[in-house]
């Protein structure tokens, strides 16, 4: 199957600081999603982003599907930013069947 | 909208008995999904349902585990008999054909 490797594991930043979450996947998908997971557990969706480049607020994401990969930027990080962040992707199944990554961990420190 | 409700918000049981969790999905959401989530495993499907009907189970763990849903409301996900091995999180999620994917908020389970 379909294999979705997220990097780096795990992240530490400071407050203010900017990242670069990555998400490779090894077989062709028809979308691709972002999620943020909350340390109450909750689990967000951050971007549907099957291909090119969408912002939203701090956060902004670009996938090359060509390329086989997916990027997640977070400027000027805070506290409420940590979590673990998911992608996710959609094979081509007939059906929207997500695989999702082993995800990256943040932790954003004041 | 409310967004995905999901309950119990957490359940203790002992091995051998039922459980059984429930979802309300979005309204007007077509497709709806139940996860579960353990530290060893990640984030695995378990089944996939669109328009009321059972798609695709093969992420269902074995016999003991059945799924539901009678309507475009609701989904039950039942585990009978319950083992310890089945503690993890339980979350239910749904999508417009084949867009966003929103989770509702997840059942801890344990089993005892």
């Amino acid at each position: 199957g379909i294999q979705v490797e997220q990097s780096p594991p795990d992240l530490i930043l400071q407050e203010g600081a900017n990242s670069t979450l990555r998400c490779n996947f090894s077989d062709s998908v028809n979308n691709l999603q972002w999620f943020h997971q909350n340390p109450w557990g909750q689990l967000i969706n951050l971007f549907y982003i099957p291909s090119g480049t969408k912002q939203n607020g701090r956060l902004s994401a670009t996938t090359v599907a060509t390329e086989r990969y997916s990027l997640l930027y977070i400027s000027s990080s805070q506290t409420t930013d940590s979590g673990v962040y998911f992608c996710a992707v959609e094979v081509n199944t007939g059906f929207q069947k997500l695989v999702f990554g082993t995800g990256t961990r943040l932790l954003v420190s004041p | 909208d409310a967004g995905v409700i999901q309950s119990p918000r957490h359940e203790v049981t002992e091995m051998g008995q039922e459980v059984t969790l429930r979802c309300k999905p979005i309204s007007g959401h077509n497709s709806l999904f139940w996860y579960r989530q353990t530290m060893m495993r990640g984030l695995e499907l378990l089944i996939y349902f669109n328009n009321n009907v059972p798609i695709d189970d093969s992420g269902m763990p074995e016999d003991r585990f059945s799924a539901k849903m009678p309507n475009a409301s609701f989904s039950t996900l039942k585990i009978q008999p319950s083992e310890p091995r089945d503690s993890a999180v339980y979350f239910c999620a749904s999508s417009y054909l084949v867009g966003e994917l929103f989770f509702g908020e997840g059942s801890r389970l344990t089993v005892l």
